[in-house]
């Protein structure tokens, strides 16, 4: 079993619908958690960073982080067509900010006009 | 700022030859990532190297791969024998001093296709 698991998707919603994309994870040291977007044949740009529990908002979009759960979700608001991508969730461990982040296999997000 | 770069974008070559792959980081930034992501295997972590030093070599998947970084700044990471199994995007990532040690930033990635 991975250590992040990310339900590949595909996701298909219209335009101005509010998605959730979500991963689990099963490492308890995770604490700190990111969501990346990555479009066809670019690297991955990072878009939410959260370090342990709690919620965080930047304009269209909330990530969400439950320990207790072991669950992480990205909602997007007010869908665009330009959010279809792949959207990749990623964690690390505390004790230190340095070292390699574990991803999720991606959910691949259409939004459609 | 200039990104993070990487050359070439793509690569071509036939199975047993070497490759290498560059990464140009983002000034200033002291920790760089080599990861790999392929279809079947999702993005998975190569090394990690601080300055110039590698404390994380543990996602290298054979002593075919290796990777050196230079005046803290440029790396090359390095597949000796190339394999069908070694075609992949190969990605860099850097990050920033402490504070916000743990957002990582990737390049555009090198398209590896071994014949």
């Amino acid at each position: 079993q991975k250590e992040v698991e990310q339900d590949p998707g595909p996701l298909s919603v219209p335009e101005g619908a509010i998605v959730s994309l979500n991963c689990t994870y099963s490492n308890s040291a995770f604490q700190y958690f990111m969501w990346y977007r990555q479009y066809s044949r670019k690297g991955p740009e990072l878009l939410m960073y959260t370090y342990s529990s709690g919620n965080k908002e930047d304009g269209r979009f909330t990530a969400q982080v439950d320990k207790s759960s072991k669950y992480i979700s990205l909602f997007i608001r007010d869908s665009q067509p330009s959010d279809s991508a792949t959207y990749l969730c990623a964690m690390k461990p505390g004790g230190t900010s340095y070292g390699k982040l574990t991803f999720g296999q991606g959910t691949i997000l259409t939004v459609h006009p | 700022g200039a990104g993070v770069s990487q050359s070439p974008s793509n690569k071509v070559t036939e199975k047993g030859k070497d490759v290498e792959l560059r990464c140009d980081p983002i000034s200033g930034h002291t920790a760089l990532y080599w990861y790999r992501q392929s279809l079947g295997q999702g993005l998975e972590f190569l090394i990690y190297f601080q300055g110039n030093s590698a404390p994380d070599k543990s996602g290298l998947p054979s002593d075919r791969f290796s990777a050196e970084r230079t005046g803290g700044s440029v790396s090359t990471l390095t597949i000796q024998r190339t394999q069908q199994e070694d075609s992949a995007v190969y990605l860099c990532a850097s990050s920033p001093t402490s504070g916000r040690a743990a957002e990582q930033f990737f390049g555009p990635g090198t398209r590896l296709t071994v014949l």
